[in-house]
């Protein structure tokens, strides 16, 4: 069984549109975070977010939303989508007192045009 | 903001060669993780070190915490073709539930 989730692989989009990417996890974990890795491979968190707390990265624009049904789902809506958007999004869950051990999904390639 | 380098950036190599990349920090980190990536998918975590001076193994692949708890390395052994892809450090904060990551070295073990 998979741990973590994504859908879609693959998202090309152009620009102006609005997409989510959705995420689940059937690991039981409490937490469960979005991260964005661009071209040169630097890993960057966006969110964290558990049952109580969302917790919220400063630099990303507020055209990223996240959104979370659940425990075990978080999706990713993004307005008005930029071409500096295109990047690969990493969905990753872990469970409190675990050292914030990440458990990362597949990934979803975003291109915009 | 917490920053983690590592080094080098790129390491190619022969198949049997020894080498060691570095992530090092002005930081103290509550813990520290080595993942790898492969193309295509998402990190996959290798090791997590939690104490100063902590050393690790996993097979050929042995992982040292600074006595500080700022920098860690990474030695692998004896080298191979598997061994290929991204190693990314991250560093979990004392505050939070975050990690910040280091900006990966990308390993490639000809054959």
């Amino acid at each position: 069984d998979t741990a973590v989730s994504q859908t879609p692989k693959y998202l090309v989009t152009q620009m102006g549109n609005d997409k989510s990417i959705k995420c689940e996890q059937n690991l039981g974990h409490d937490t469960m975070y979005w991260y964005k890795q661009d071209s040169k491979k630097f890993l960057k968190i966006m969110f964290s977010y558990n049952n109580k707390e969302l917790i919220i990265n400063e630099t990303v624009p507020n055209r990223f939303s996240p959104k979370s049904p659940d425990k075990a789902h978080l999706n990713l809506h993004i307005n008005s989508l930029e071409l500096g958007d295109s990047a690969v999004y990493f969905c990753a869950s872990s469970q409190a007192g675990t050292n914030y051990e990440q458990y990362f999904g597949p990934g979803t390639r975003l291109t915009v045009t | 903001t917490q920053l983690l380098e590592q080094s080098p950036q790129f390491l190619s190599i022969q198949e049997g060669e020894n080498l060691t990349v570095y992530c090092n920090s002005s930081s103290v980190f509550s813990s520290l993780q080595w993942y790898r990536q492969e193309p295509g998918e998402g990190p996959v975590l290798l090791v997590t070190v939690v104490t100063g001076g902590e050393v690790k193994k996993l097979k050929r692949l042995t992982f040292q915490f600074g006595d500080a708890r700022k920098d860690s390395s990474l030695h692998i052994t004896a080298a191979q073709p598997g061994d290929t892809g991204l190693y990314l450090c991250a560093g979990a904060n004392n505050a939070g539930n975050m990690l910040t990551f280091g900006g990966g070295t990308r390993l490639m073990v000809k054959p």
